[in-house]
């Protein structure tokens, strides 16, 4: 059965610490995973990643994925309060290319 | 990012009665579009894919005649909830496709049910 699991499941931290998000998954014919966003309500899109080693950057967030260990890991510099919200993980498949299969989210905390 | 516009954000309804949910593309024309629910401190689970101009196709365990499903064009897709009963409370999310970018699902806002 495929699976996406998240870890931590969640995370508290003060202002100005990095934080490590990770993912790992066992998926059948994987295309892409996905890393998300979630506040209140909906999820933003932050990461799309298909290639293993290539590191995706943005601001102080950035992700790498590993297809050999058939993880990725989502980086934050320098949190801030504004990062507190929970972080998805999702994965594509090579066929069926419209479904995601989701994490249960890593719940992120940070206090000034 | 791609805009997808989901109303109402909330709504209260009577056990018995019907709610309908609506998910628009904004800015782009969606083929597929994705109906989630989401429990509290749980993930997205997903109910069912919107195709435009044919049937839905429904998860395992989904029931199809509960929730009803229409994609009657490239930009709108409903849910609409049947005879809605306590247990259908809860947090709903639909999310489209962007055609321009693979596999990218961009999310509306939900919609929290709540059934009297």
């Amino acid at each position: 059965e495929d699976k996406v699991v998240q870890s931590p499941l969640s995370l508290v931290v003060h202002e100005g610490d990095t934080v490590t998000l990770n993912c790992s998954y066992e998926v059948t014919n994987f295309r892409s995973l996905l890393w998300y966003k979630q506040e209140k309500k909906a999820p933003t899109f932050l990461f799309m990643l298909t290639s293993s080693g290539i590191e995706k950057k943005s601001g102080r967030l950035s992700s790498i994925l590993d297809k050999k260990e058939l993880f990725s890991i989502l980086n934050i510099t320098a949190t801030q309060t504004g990062d507190s919200a929970v972080y998805l993980c999702a994965v594509g498949r090579s066929y069926n290319t419209d479904k995601l299969i989701f994490g249960t989210g890593t719940r992120l905390q940070v206090f000034p | 990012g791609a805009v997808v516009s989901q109303h109402p954000s909330w709504v209260i309804c009577k056990s018995g009665t019907s709610v309908k949910i609506e998910c628009r593309s904004l800015d782009f024309q969606a083929t597929t579009m994705f109906w989630y629910r989401q429990f509290p401190k749980q993930s997205l689970m997903l109910m069912a894919t919107s195709n435009e101009g044919s049937k839905a196709t429904y998860e395992q365990g989904v029931e199809k005649d509960k929730f009803l499903i229409n994609h009657a064009s490239l930009t709108l897709s409903t849910l609409t909830v049947t005879s809605a009963h306590p247990e259908d409370s809860s947090f709903y999310i639909c999310s489209a496709k962007d055609p321009l970018a693979k596999n990218i699902q961009y999310f509306g806002a939900g919609t929290r049910l709540s059934v009297l």
